[in-house]
Protein backbone atom coordinates (compact mmCIF):
# COMPACT_ATOMS: atom_id res chain seq x y z
CA UNK A 1 0.00 0.00 0.00
CA UNK A 2 1.62 3.57 -1.12
CA UNK A 3 2.13 5.88 2.00
CA UNK A 4 1.41 9.23 2.34
CA UNK A 5 2.56 11.61 0.00
CA UNK A 6 3.00 15.57 0.09
CA UNK A 7 3.86 17.75 -2.66
CA UNK A 8 5.96 19.85 -3.75
CA UNK A 9 8.58 18.23 -1.57
CA UNK A 10 10.44 21.61 -1.44
CA UNK A 11 9.21 25.26 -1.82
CA UNK A 12 10.84 28.84 -1.86
CA UNK A 13 8.34 31.66 -1.06
CA UNK A 14 8.89 35.54 -0.55
CA UNK A 15 7.06 37.24 2.06
CA UNK A 16 3.65 38.52 1.48
CA UNK A 17 2.59 35.55 -1.29
CA UNK A 18 0.78 32.84 0.02
CA UNK A 19 1.14 29.04 -0.76
CA UNK A 20 -0.54 25.76 -1.61
CA UNK A 21 0.35 22.91 -0.31
CA UNK A 22 -1.03 19.06 -1.07
CA UNK A 23 -1.03 15.94 0.48
CA UNK A 24 -2.59 12.25 -0.52
CA UNK A 25 -3.34 9.82 2.39
CA UNK A 26 -3.00 6.39 2.33
CA UNK A 27 -5.76 4.70 0.70
CA UNK A 28 -8.80 3.78 2.29
CA UNK A 29 -7.93 6.83 5.38
CA UNK A 30 -10.58 9.25 5.71
CA UNK A 31 -8.30 11.36 8.25
CA UNK A 32 -5.63 14.12 7.30
CA UNK A 33 -3.80 15.80 9.78
CA UNK A 34 -1.21 19.04 9.38
CA UNK A 35 1.56 19.63 11.61
CA UNK A 36 4.40 22.27 11.43
CA UNK A 37 7.88 21.70 12.79
CA UNK A 38 10.44 23.98 13.13
CA UNK A 39 13.35 24.07 15.28
CA UNK A 40 12.42 26.65 17.84
CA UNK A 41 8.50 25.36 18.74
CA UNK A 42 8.88 21.32 17.59
CA UNK A 43 6.22 19.97 16.35
CA UNK A 44 2.72 21.52 16.66
CA UNK A 45 -0.69 20.38 14.74
CA UNK A 46 -2.53 22.52 12.87
CA UNK A 47 -5.70 21.26 12.36
CA UNK A 48 -7.29 17.71 11.41
CA UNK A 49 -10.43 17.03 8.50
CA UNK A 50 -11.79 13.71 8.10
CA UNK A 51 -14.86 13.48 5.35
CA UNK A 52 -13.97 17.16 4.14
CA UNK A 53 -14.48 18.62 6.97
CA UNK A 54 -12.35 20.25 9.73
CA UNK A 55 -12.98 18.90 13.19
CA UNK A 56 -9.93 19.94 14.81
CA UNK A 57 -7.54 22.82 14.59
CA UNK A 58 -4.57 23.99 16.54
CA UNK A 59 -3.59 27.42 17.90
CA UNK A 60 -2.36 29.14 14.44
CA UNK A 61 -4.17 32.60 12.75
CA UNK A 62 -6.72 32.25 10.30
CA UNK A 63 -3.69 32.66 7.60
CA UNK A 64 -3.57 29.22 7.69
CA UNK A 65 -6.58 27.03 6.35
CA UNK A 66 -7.08 24.08 4.44
CA UNK A 67 -9.55 21.54 2.77
CA UNK A 68 -10.17 17.93 1.77
CA UNK A 69 -12.03 16.85 -1.53
CA UNK A 70 -14.14 13.49 -1.33
CA UNK A 71 -11.57 11.41 -2.14
CA UNK A 72 -9.82 12.39 0.69
CA UNK A 73 -6.88 14.08 -0.49
CA UNK A 74 -6.38 17.57 1.28
CA UNK A 75 -4.81 21.03 0.89
CA UNK A 76 -3.37 23.38 3.13
CA UNK A 77 -3.12 27.10 2.76
CA UNK A 78 -0.89 29.89 4.16
CA UNK A 79 -1.59 33.43 3.12
CA UNK A 80 0.23 36.70 3.20
CA UNK A 81 3.22 34.38 4.35
CA UNK A 82 5.63 35.96 6.89
CA UNK A 83 9.45 34.57 7.66
CA UNK A 84 7.83 32.74 10.69
CA UNK A 85 6.39 30.61 8.47
CA UNK A 86 9.61 28.47 7.00
CA UNK A 87 9.17 25.11 8.47
CA UNK A 88 8.73 21.59 7.15
CA UNK A 89 4.99 21.03 6.90
CA UNK A 90 3.79 17.83 7.44
CA UNK A 91 1.02 15.77 6.28
CA UNK A 92 -0.67 12.61 8.14
CA UNK A 93 -3.22 10.13 7.65
CA UNK A 94 -5.20 7.77 9.81
CA UNK A 95 -7.83 4.92 9.44
CA UNK A 96 -10.92 5.99 11.25
CA UNK A 97 -11.66 2.53 12.95
CA UNK A 98 -10.21 1.34 16.21
CA UNK A 99 -7.63 0.23 17.45
CA UNK A 100 -5.77 1.89 13.52
CA UNK A 101 -5.61 5.41 14.91
CA UNK A 102 -2.08 5.98 14.56
CA UNK A 103 -0.79 8.41 12.09
CA UNK A 104 1.39 8.00 8.96
CA UNK A 105 3.30 10.64 8.06
CA UNK A 106 4.45 11.30 4.78
CA UNK A 107 7.76 13.12 4.11
CA UNK A 108 7.32 17.03 4.24
CA UNK A 109 6.90 19.64 2.14
CA UNK A 110 9.75 22.21 3.62
CA UNK A 111 9.14 25.70 3.03
CA UNK A 112 11.21 28.20 2.81
CA UNK A 113 10.19 32.20 2.82
CA UNK A 114 12.25 34.91 1.90
CA UNK B 1 -4.76 19.40 28.49
CA UNK B 2 -2.14 16.96 27.20
CA UNK B 3 1.64 17.50 27.55
CA UNK B 4 5.09 15.54 26.68
CA UNK B 5 8.02 16.14 28.65
CA UNK B 6 11.47 14.54 26.94
CA UNK B 7 14.35 14.25 29.37
CA UNK B 8 17.51 15.06 27.31
CA UNK B 9 17.67 17.01 24.19
CA UNK B 10 20.06 14.98 23.19
CA UNK B 11 21.67 11.48 23.98
CA UNK B 12 24.78 9.88 22.80
CA UNK B 13 25.39 6.08 23.21
CA UNK B 14 27.92 4.05 21.82
CA UNK B 15 27.09 0.76 19.39
CA UNK B 16 26.31 -2.22 21.22
CA UNK B 17 24.95 -0.42 24.45
CA UNK B 18 21.71 -0.07 26.03
CA UNK B 19 19.43 2.79 24.51
CA UNK B 20 17.43 4.89 27.03
CA UNK B 21 14.92 7.77 25.93
CA UNK B 22 12.79 9.28 28.53
CA UNK B 23 9.30 10.04 28.04
CA UNK B 24 7.09 11.73 30.60
CA UNK B 25 3.38 12.98 29.67
CA UNK B 26 0.42 14.87 30.92
CA UNK B 27 -2.98 13.81 30.37
CA UNK B 28 -6.55 14.50 32.12
CA UNK B 29 -8.00 11.44 30.65
CA UNK B 30 -5.93 7.49 29.88
CA UNK B 31 -4.02 8.70 27.32
CA UNK B 32 -3.12 7.41 23.90
CA UNK B 33 1.20 7.31 23.44
CA UNK B 34 3.40 7.17 20.66
CA UNK B 35 6.89 6.96 19.65
CA UNK B 36 7.83 8.36 16.32
CA UNK B 37 11.70 8.57 14.97
CA UNK B 38 12.44 11.38 12.03
CA UNK B 39 15.74 10.67 10.13
CA UNK B 40 17.14 13.71 8.09
CA UNK B 41 15.33 15.11 5.50
CA UNK B 42 11.67 12.67 6.14
CA UNK B 43 8.84 12.64 8.04
CA UNK B 44 8.07 10.83 10.84
CA UNK B 45 8.22 7.06 11.25
CA UNK B 46 5.86 5.18 13.84
CA UNK B 47 7.86 2.79 15.98
CA UNK B 48 5.22 1.71 18.48
CA UNK B 49 2.05 2.58 20.18
CA UNK B 50 0.59 2.09 23.79
CA UNK B 51 -2.84 0.59 23.00
CA UNK B 52 -3.79 0.56 26.69
CA UNK B 53 -3.71 -3.53 26.53
CA UNK B 54 -0.47 -4.01 27.49
CA UNK B 55 2.13 -2.19 29.53
CA UNK B 56 5.38 -2.92 27.73
CA UNK B 57 4.83 -2.62 24.17
CA UNK B 58 7.66 -4.14 21.21
CA UNK B 59 7.59 -1.83 18.50
CA UNK B 60 10.16 -1.75 15.01
CA UNK B 61 13.83 -1.93 15.09
CA UNK B 62 13.72 -4.09 18.57
CA UNK B 63 12.53 -0.55 20.28
CA UNK B 64 9.87 -1.58 23.17
CA UNK B 65 8.04 0.83 25.83
CA UNK B 66 7.00 0.63 28.96
CA UNK B 67 3.78 2.45 30.09
CA UNK B 68 3.55 3.55 33.66
CA UNK B 69 0.55 5.40 34.73
CA UNK B 70 1.89 5.91 38.54
CA UNK B 71 5.08 7.63 36.84
CA UNK B 72 3.63 9.25 33.81
CA UNK B 73 6.11 7.81 31.90
CA UNK B 74 6.72 5.98 28.66
CA UNK B 75 10.12 5.48 28.27
CA UNK B 76 11.72 3.69 24.77
CA UNK B 77 14.43 1.86 25.58
CA UNK B 78 16.70 -0.74 22.71
CA UNK B 79 18.99 -3.25 24.33
CA UNK B 80 21.56 -2.93 21.77
CA UNK B 81 21.96 0.51 19.94
CA UNK B 82 23.19 -0.21 15.88
CA UNK B 83 24.56 2.96 13.95
CA UNK B 84 21.69 2.81 11.72
CA UNK B 85 19.88 4.21 14.98
CA UNK B 86 20.88 7.52 15.18
CA UNK B 87 18.01 9.63 14.61
CA UNK B 88 15.45 12.13 16.67
CA UNK B 89 12.66 10.43 18.28
CA UNK B 90 9.49 12.10 19.37
CA UNK B 91 7.25 11.12 21.87
CA UNK B 92 3.72 11.76 21.50
CA UNK B 93 0.26 12.04 23.46
CA UNK B 94 -3.65 12.21 22.17
CA UNK B 95 -6.16 12.37 24.47
CA UNK B 96 -8.80 10.93 22.15
CA UNK B 97 -8.89 8.40 19.68
CA UNK B 98 -11.93 9.62 17.77
CA UNK B 99 -12.81 13.20 16.78
CA UNK B 100 -10.80 15.16 19.15
CA UNK B 101 -7.87 12.98 17.83
CA UNK B 102 -4.49 15.39 17.48
CA UNK B 103 -0.79 14.23 18.43
CA UNK B 104 0.95 16.40 20.65
CA UNK B 105 4.44 15.94 20.53
CA UNK B 106 7.71 16.14 22.86
CA UNK B 107 10.29 18.79 21.84
CA UNK B 108 12.33 15.73 20.37
CA UNK B 109 15.47 13.74 21.56
CA UNK B 110 18.59 13.11 19.63
CA UNK B 111 19.93 9.88 19.31
CA UNK B 112 23.95 9.60 18.59
CA UNK B 113 25.32 6.23 18.22
CA UNK B 114 29.21 6.21 18.49
CA UNK B 115 31.47 3.23 16.69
Amino acid sequence: KAGVTQTPRYLIKTRGQQVTLSCSPISGHRSVSWYQQTPGQGLQFLFEYFSETQRNKGNFPGRFSGRQFSNSRSEMNVSTLELGDSALYLCASRASNWPDYEQYFGPGTRLTVT
Amino acid sequence: AQSVTQLGSHVSVSEGALVLLRCNYSSSVPPYLFWYVQYPNQGLQLLLKYTSAATLVKGINGFEAEFKKSETSFHLTKPSAHMSDAAEYFCAVSESGGSNYKLTFGKGTLLTVNP
